[in-house]
């Protein structure tokens, strides 16, 4: 799996735009973009995966350079509740070997009033 | 629909002690995944089950762990004896399958060995 970049930690004001960045420069024509978060004491969750188009859903936005070596997360009004760590992974599709989820130390998201 | 479900949600043992976690899938879910995720660092695969049969398990120290999906649904995952080492969150995934194969997490067991 390509490896990602992450800034180690980031603070956003509640409702404004929470923009995450993730950097993959390596990353291959047949890796997907996700993006999963993780609130204290819980289990990862899923945000939003994409190849190579931009995404949205009710949680966030996906953008994907059109060079696809870099992406952004963003949550577009920021709540308390959305203090976690959020990891950008890079994965083959499908389930085989190849197509684990790699996480890496990912991006504390710290929401202030 | 319900998630994925763990229990015990918190498990205390003193270390050689045997200790065991239990997981559902999200119903329908044939691939299910065990991580283990120590304190500070995201999490690292352990073992993958498509249905009954482990079909990665490169990761999993074999000679203290084991695991089990005897009826490709829930399954066990099972340490003895423990080692204080083996403090961690331990979570379990699981995934419909397909090219995006999107992995749903439970909400993990949080092991602490004395």
């Amino acid at each position: 799996d390509a490896k990602t970049t992450q800034p180690p930690s980031m603070d956003c004001a509640e409702g404004r735009a929470a923009n995450l960045p993730c950097n993959h420069s390596t990353i291959s024509g047949n890796e997907y973009v996700y993006w999963y978060r993780q609130i204290h004491s819980q289990g990862p969750q899923y945000i939003i995966h994409g190849l190579k188009n931009n995404e949205t859903n009710e949680m966030a936005s996906l953008i994907i350079t059109e060079d696809r070596k870099s992406s952004t997360l963003i949550l577009p009004h920021a709540t308390l509740r959305d203090t976690a760590v959020y990891y950008c992974i890079v994965r083959v599709g499908g389930t085989g070997t190849a197509s684990k989820l790699t996480f890496g130390t990912g991006t504390r998201l710290q929401v202030t009033l | 629909e319900a998630g994925v479900v763990q229990s015990p949600r918190y498990k205390i043992i003193e270390k050689k002690q045997p200790v065991a976690f239990w997981c559902n899938p999200i119903s329908g879910h044939n691939t299910l995944y065990w991580y283990l995720q120590n304190l500070g660092q995201g999490p690292e695969l352990l073992i993958r089950y498509e249905n009954e049969e482990a079909v990665d398990d490169s990761q999993l120290p074999k000679d203290r762990f084991s695991a089990e999906r005897l009826k490709g649904v829930d399954s066990t995952l099972k340490i003895q004896p423990a080692e204080l080492g083996d403090s961690a969150v331990y979570l379990c995934a699981s995934s419909l399958g397909g090219v995006a194969d999107t992995q749903y997490f439970g909400p993990g067991t949080r092991l602490t060995v004395l």
